[in-house]
């Protein structure tokens, strides 16, 4: 069946320094792939997507790149900052079919000043 | 324009009991999704509505919990009788159409506790 694998957290950074969080799926057909935000006391937020490979997501400074031979979309920020903390999600949805949206568990992510 | 309502924010309850929770979409967003959180993973899908009929309702308990959205509008989700497995956030989310060609938006959710 279709899954997402995100790394595990929670992950404390610093201010301005660099923010990998990486996510792999598995998936029949073609997904789309999809970066979802929680932040603190705030309902999920789509944060970014790609629909095809090799399409690059970008929002708020935040950028994935859809891999298909390596399955994985991994989101990354240059400068994260303490309003990114939040908790992020990886997601997919399969393209024909019922369409539904798979998430990953979530990654709570801390930027310290 | 006004986000997802979601109503009660927090509910308790005990094992056995019944609970009820109601969603308001975005105006005009004609696909109506539940969702349920576990503590440390991610949404689940529960049910999925396009106006006022069913489009999955694969992974909704449905020994135990039941959705409806009359009118295509508003919805309500129904646990009865709830058990402590249940003990989650609940999350209401509205599309204008399908996922790939429209964004979910979601509501606060509701946290409920079962004891």
């Amino acid at each position: 069946g279709n899954s997402v694998t995100q790394m595990e957290g929670p992950v404390t950074l610093s201010e301005e320094a660099f923010l990998t969080i990486n996510c792999t799926y598995t998936a029949t057909g073609y997904p789309s792939l999809f970066w979802y935000v929680q932040y603190p006391g705030e309902g999920l937020q789509l944060l970014l997507k790609a629909t095809k490979a090799d399409d690059k997501g970008s929002n708020k400074g935040f950028e994935a790149t859809y891999r298909k031979e390596t399955t994985s979309f991994h989101l990354e920020k240059g400068s994260v900052q303490v309003s990114d903390s939040a908790v992020y999600f990886c997601a997919l949805v399969t393209q024909g079919g019922s369409e539904k949206l798979v998430f990953g568990k979530g990654m709570k992510l801390t930027v310290n000043p | 324009e006004a986000g997802v309502a979601q109503s009660p924010r927090y509910k308790i309850i005990e094992k056995r009991q019944s609970v009820a929770f109601w969603c308001n979409p975005i105006s005009g967003h004609a696909t109506l999704y539940w969702y349920q959180q576990i503590l440390g993973q991610g949404p689940k899908l529960l049910i999925q509505f396009q106006n006022n009929g069913v489009v999955d309702d694969s992974q909704l308990p449905k020994d135990r919990f039941s959705a409806e959205r009359l009118k295509g509008v508003d919805s309500t989700l129904k646990i009865q009788p709830a058990k402590l497995e249940d003990s989650a956030v609940y999350l209401c989310a509205s599309s204008l159409g399908s996922q790939n060609n429209s964004p979910l938006h979601f509501g606060n959710g509701t946290r409920l506790t079962v004891t």
